[in-house]
């Protein structure tokens, strides 16, 4: 078991659905990750959050909502995506501080379609 | 921005054989990590450096922090098969606490 684990792996939804990506991780970070990887393109990062707070979203459409409760949980809704929002989303986490402040830990991802 | 490029995109070896790639910046890095991604999973961190010139194993593994701070190499030795996969470096520079990754390597190697 991975110390970040992200719910569901696999997710079919269609164009008008509403739909939730979930993230826990217990590693005891302080921040989060929201990436996006798709076929042949690097990693992208979409959203980042340190103490509970937004410190960045790298233009990411509003069709993609992140929700982060506490320093352990991590949520992406999705609404009227689109077929090329079809990638594997990935959850991680770090801690912000420290000599190993640096080092990411990846959840085993969100295999998403959107038909 | 920072830029990564990463070296080559892909090899395809005989097992036995020890396999290298870079990855190198535009501009100085503080951290380098080296991952491992298997077909429909999440990435898994391999080696992380944290200082100019370090040198660092993980069983057949071993990864280099450049002295330049602007690449880093990771090697295996000794190719198995399970060794195959998507390999990503990502580094760090001054500018906040984010990571920026390479393009990945993959690697395959046959029995």
């Amino acid at each position: 078991e991975t110390g970040v684990t992200q719910t569901p792996r696999h997710l079919v939804m269609g164009m008008t659905n509403k739909k939730s990506l979930k993230c826990e991780q217990h590693l005891g970070h302080n921040a989060m990750y929201w990436y996006k990887q798709s076929a042949k393109k690097p990693l992208e990062l979409m959203f980042v959050y340190s103490l509970e707070e937004r410190v960045e979203n790298n233009s990411v459409p509003s069709r993609f909502s992140p929700e982060c409760p506490n320093s352990s949980h991590l949520f992406l809704h999705l609404h009227t995506l689109q077929p090329e929002d079809s990638a594997l989303y990935l959850c991680a986490s770090s801690q912000t501080s420290g000599s190993s402040g640096n080092t990411i830990y990846f959840g085993e991802g969100s295999w998403l379609t959107v038909v | 921005g920072q830029q990564l490029n990463q070296s080559p995109q892909s090899m395809f070896i005989q097992e036995g054989e020890d396999v290298s790639m870079n990855c190198t910046s535009s501009s100085i890095f503080n951290t380098w990590l080296w991952y491992k991604q298997d077909p429909g999973e999440g990435p898994v961190l391999l080696i992380a450096l944290y200082k100019a010139g370090e040198l660092t194993s993980n069983g057949r593994l071993t990864a280099q922090f450049g002295i330049t701070r602007k690449d880093s190499f990771l090697n295996i030795s000794a190719s198995i098969p399970s060794d195959v996969g998507i390999y990503f470096c990502a580094g760090r520079g001054n500018a906040g606490n984010m990571l920026t990754f390479g393009g990945g390597t993959r690697l395959m190697v046959k029995p």
